[in-house]
């Protein structure tokens, strides 16, 4: 059973566009939402991260947006760069929860086209 | 600078053989981990560790193994290596236990033929 369901699979933006990757998931006892950015031949690196008690954070021209109602968050890029062309991660871990328990969605491959 | 590094980068090896991929990290931190990526999976957990001596089963552990004799390292072994087990290999550190950054290290690309 996959806990956290990420989409779309691959997005293809224009240079200065939004890039939106949505993520979802099932557990209520989720409590913290971390975005990661992984570059080709490179390891994840964590761009941002939210907990439930706010519906927005924003670091620069990356936000991510939390609605607990519909247990649905997602990553917002504005103004996308070709530099932005990575894969990016959404993942979720329980309340109280160990780094063990760190549960990551499929991915979303990102061109952002010039 | 502290740092986490991954041996070897590139391994190609036959099936039945054993392998054995190094983590090494320089953060003194006390939990470790080795995650798998594929594509259509994400990133999923073999292994980890919460401090020396100390190792656990993760989601997809059947056919790993790992040790853990001091902080600083992390080896996975793969005790008779399968196709299946192709794979991009990514160790992990953090400081804490509740969660929190990650921090990866570069891969470990494994082919097995």
């Amino acid at each position: 059973q996959q806990q956290v369901k990420q989409s779309p699979q691959s997005l293809i933006v224009q240079k200065g566009g939004i890039s939106i990757i949505n993520c979802a998931y099932e557990n209520t006892a989720f409590d913290y939402f971390p975005w990661y950015q992984q570059f080709p031949g490179k390891g994840p690196a964590l761009l941002i991260a939210i907990r439930p008690d706010v519906s927005e954070k924003k670091e620069g021209r990356f936000t991510i947006s939390f609605n607990k109602s519909a247990k649905q968050f997602s990553l917002h890029i504005m103004d996308s760069q070709p530099g932005d062309s990575a894969t990016y991660f959404c993942a979720a871990s329980k309340r109280g929860g160990g780094a063990d328990g760190l549960t990551f969605g499929k991915g979303t491959h990102l061109i952002i086209q010039p | 600078d502290a740092e986490i590094t991954q041996s070897p980068r590139h391994k190609i090896t036959e099936t039945g053989r054993q392998v054995t991929l190094a983590c090494h990290q320089t953060w003194n931190h006390n939990n470790m981990f080795w995650y798998r990526q594929d594509l259509g999976h994400g990133l999923r957990l073999i292994h980890y560790s919460y401090g020396v001596q100390d190792t656990n089963k993760g989601e997809v552990s059947d056919g790993y193994s790992v040790s853990r004799s001091n902080t600083e390292d992390l080896p996975l072994t793969l005790e008779s290596a399968a196709s299946s087990q192709t794979s991009v290999y990514f160790c992990a550190s953090t400081p804490g236990t509740v969660a929190g950054e990650l921090f990866f290290g570069e891969g470990s690309r494994l082919t097995v033929l």
